[in-house]
């Protein structure tokens, strides 16, 4: 079946720092990919989303390239700060089916 | 626009008792999935409604169980607490006809945590 495995955690990491939050998947078509980032207390919210291969997703400085040849969706951003501090989900999502597939999350936390 | 609203916040029951957990999907959204995240690990998908019906289920006991209402909210209901049912219960709002555009994507609400003692 479908699965996706992220870096294990926690990182942490110095404000300004590079960020990269590894993510791998394993699906039998051609998934939409996902990250979701928790807060503390909170529920999930939409951070990027590619649909295809070589899609770039972005959004608030986060990155990430759908790469079917390594099947990865890797998480990038080149400056972090401490409000970045969050728990971060890869997923994807099969045309055919009705749900997510979610990663096991990684908890980011910046210090200043 | 409201987002996906669920309610309660927060929740705790006695192991053996019943609960029931509600959800109003995003204005627009006819389709409501329920996922169980226990604590640190990723949403596990419970079932998803569309057209009042459970479309899809995903690997939980007939204890879970759900209902979709004509205005597009769901209800979820356990049956037979366990303690091992304490978690974060996640409504996620889509629309069916909409998911090519939407990248299959969901909106998803902040949860109600319930703890079974």
């Amino acid at each position: 079946g479908d699965s996706v495995t992220q870096m294990e955690g926690p990182v942490t990491l110095s404000e300004e720092a590079f960020l990269t939050i590894n993510c791998t998947y394993t699906a039998t078509g051609y998934p939409s990919l996902f990250w979701y980032v928790q807060y503390p207390g909170e529920g999930l919210q939409l951070l990027l989303k590619a649909t295809k291969a070589d899609d770039k997703g972005s959004n608030k400085g986060f990155e990430a390239t759908y790469r079917k040849e390594t099947t990865s969706f890797h998480l990038e951003k080149g400056s972090v700060q401490v409000s970045d501090s969050a728990v971060y989900f890869c997923a994807l999502s099969e045309r055919g089916a009705q749900k997510l597939v979610f990663g096991q999350g990684t908890r980011l936390t910046i210090n200043p | 626009d409201a987002g996906v609203t669920q309610s309660p916040t927060h929740l705790i029951k006695t192991r053996g008792q019943q609960v029931t957990l509600r959800c109003s999907p995003k204005s627009g959204h006819d389709t409501v999935s329920w996922y169980q995240q226990a604590l640190g690990q990723g949403p596990q998908f419970i079932f998803q409604y569309y057209e009042e019906e459970e479309r899809q289920r995903g690997n939980f006991p007939d204890r879970f169980s759900g209902h979709q209402f004509p205005n597009y909210s769901s209800e979820l209901n356990v049956n037979a607490l366990l303690l091992g049912d304490s978690a974060l219960y996640l409504c996620a709002s889509s629309n069916t006809l909409r998911r090519e555009e939407d990248a299959y994507g969901y909106t998803f609400g902040s949860g109600t945590r319930l703890t079974v003692v």
